[in-house]
């Protein structure tokens, strides 16, 4: 079975700052990772995703994230913050097999910025 | 419209009561999955539809919950004799198609804040 975690439920950085997510995933396949944005009062957007191409995955909105085959990890990042980020945070992964379309999310991280 | 509909955004019900929540995905989209999102939790699987196949129900909770989509378009969710844990965001998604490379991307809705007291 395919898993996510999320570490940090709440992470709080300055505006500028540099934005780290951290997310770890098990899987008992070659995985697809993908991170997934919430705003407030809005819907699930695709940030990025990883399937199988280059490790390093750039999305929109200046994140990006490195899939690390030997940490199990895929975590986001963003060089320098804006107040505009603000939103919470979802890593998933999927079978990159026959039930790749059921992502399996973590619990999500809520970032803040603060001015 | 121009993105993934769901209706009503907020439902306030009695234990007990009988829900139904809709789901208008994206004209065209054949994939469509309904997700659960309760405080504090990741999104739960629940139900996913992929044009006429058999729908993968493997999610659903519990058999007081229960899914149909008509015409390969429109979804709706029920949940029968609700319980106070069914209190959550109720999330619909959909897609152009399942592919193999997992190349389409969901394109979720707003979702359905269900109360239930």
């Amino acid at each position: 079975a395919q898993s996510v975690t999320q570490l940090g439920s709440h992470v709080s950085v300055s505006e500028g700052a540099l934005v780290l997510l951290r997310c770890n995933y098990s899987s008992s396949v070659p995985p697809y990772l993908f991170w997934y944005v919430q705003y407030p009062n809005q819907g699930l957007q695709l940030l990025l995703k990883y399937t199988s191409a280059a490790t390093l995955v750039k999305g929109i909105n200046g994140f990006e994230a490195e899939f690390k085959k030997s940490e199990t990890s895929f975590h986001l990042t963003k060089p320098s913050a804006h107040m505009s980020d603000a939103a919470e945070y979802f890593c998933a992964v999927s079978d990159s097999g026959g039930s790749n379309y059921k992502l399996t999310f973590g619990k999500g991280t809520l970032l803040t910025v603060n001015p | 419209g121009a993105g993934v509909s769901q209706s009503p955004s907020n439902k306030v019900t009695e234990k007990g009561k009988d829900v139904e929540l809709r789901c208008d995905p994206i004209s065209g989209h054949t994939a469509l999955y309904w997700y659960r999102q309760s405080l504090g939790q990741g999104l739960e699987f629940l139900i996913y539809f992929q044009g006429n196949s058999a729908p993968d129900k493997s999610g659903l909770p519990s058999d007081r919950f229960s899914a149909e989509r008509t015409g390969g378009s429109v979804s709706t969710l029920t949940i029968q004799r609700t319980q106070q844990e069914d209190s959550a965001v109720y999330l619909c998604a959909s897609s152009l198609r399942q592919g193999v490379s997992m190349s389409e991307k969901l394109f979720f809705g707003s979702g359905t804040q269900l109360s239930v007291l």
